[in-house]
């Protein structure tokens, strides 16, 4: 049984370009959610979708977007790249009102 | 708007020596979480504290969640060199239909062999 899976691991862009970022969440799980983690710092929120839908966001612009798919995976989109966008982007199943979130190992994103 | 701090930043012992970290919230929360990240990984979920003054052990591992629900801490009894990693709070808010945790900004512990 795979567990979260993220890809691709590594990304280097330069600030205006546009990056998708893919989830696949650990196997019967129905909820991803999204987070950045800049260096030293605790992941931040991004956003959960279940059901296909955006049900949470947390304070980020709408710069920052995403779409889960049908079979639960999920994808972040990040649009006008800016150097503040460099960090590891990290990836989150959950069952809907679960406890428990699994994270993937993350994208590491880094903007020139 | 909501804030969990963590102290302290960082922490070094001993191996054998006890280890640790205060999480607190501007805020009341509904529940907090406790993860551990080791260098280079991703955060694993360790706990989930729910009721006011709560008090759970994992072996090593001591957690509480204050009498107000504002705060929590982790305590490792006789640290060993695979407790080395950041040890992140993130707590909920007391909106039921709140699905975000806010994240403290983590401890990371380094063990002396």
């Amino acid at each position: 049984d795979a567990g979260v899976t993220q890809s691709p691991t590594h990304l280097i862009k330069t600030r205006g370009q546009q990056v998708t970022l893919r989830c696949s969440p650990k196997s019967g799980h129905d909820t991803v959610s999204w987070y950045q983690q800049a260096l030293g710092q605790g992941p931040q929120f991004i956003f959960q979708y279940y059901e296909e839908e955006e049900r949470q966001r947390g304070n980020f612009p709408d710069r920052f977007s995403g779409h889960q798919f049908p079979n639960y995976s999920s994808e972040l989109n990040v649009n006008a790249l800016l150097l503040g966008d460099s960090a590891l982007y990290l990836c989150a199943s959950s069952l809907d009102r679960g406890v428990e979130q699994f994270f993937g190992p993350g994208t590491r994103l880094t903007v020139l | 708007g909501q804030q969990v701090m963590q102290i302290p930043q960082y922490q070094h012992v001993q191996e054998g020596e006890d280890f640790t970290t205060y999480c607190n919230s501007s805020t009341t929360l509904s529940n907090i979480q406790w993860y551990k990240q080791r260098p280079g990984g991703h955060p694993v979920f360790l706990i989930q504290l729910v009721k006011s003054g709560e008090v759970k052990k994992q072996k090593r591992l001591t957690f509480q969640f204050g009498e107000a629900k504002k705060n929590s801490s982790l305590h490792i009894t006789a640290t060993q060199t695979t407790d080395v990693g950041t040890y992140f709070c993130a707590g909920r808010n007391l909106d039921g239909n709140n699905r975000k945790l806010i994240w403290g900004l983590g401890t990371s512990l380094a063990v002396n062999p």
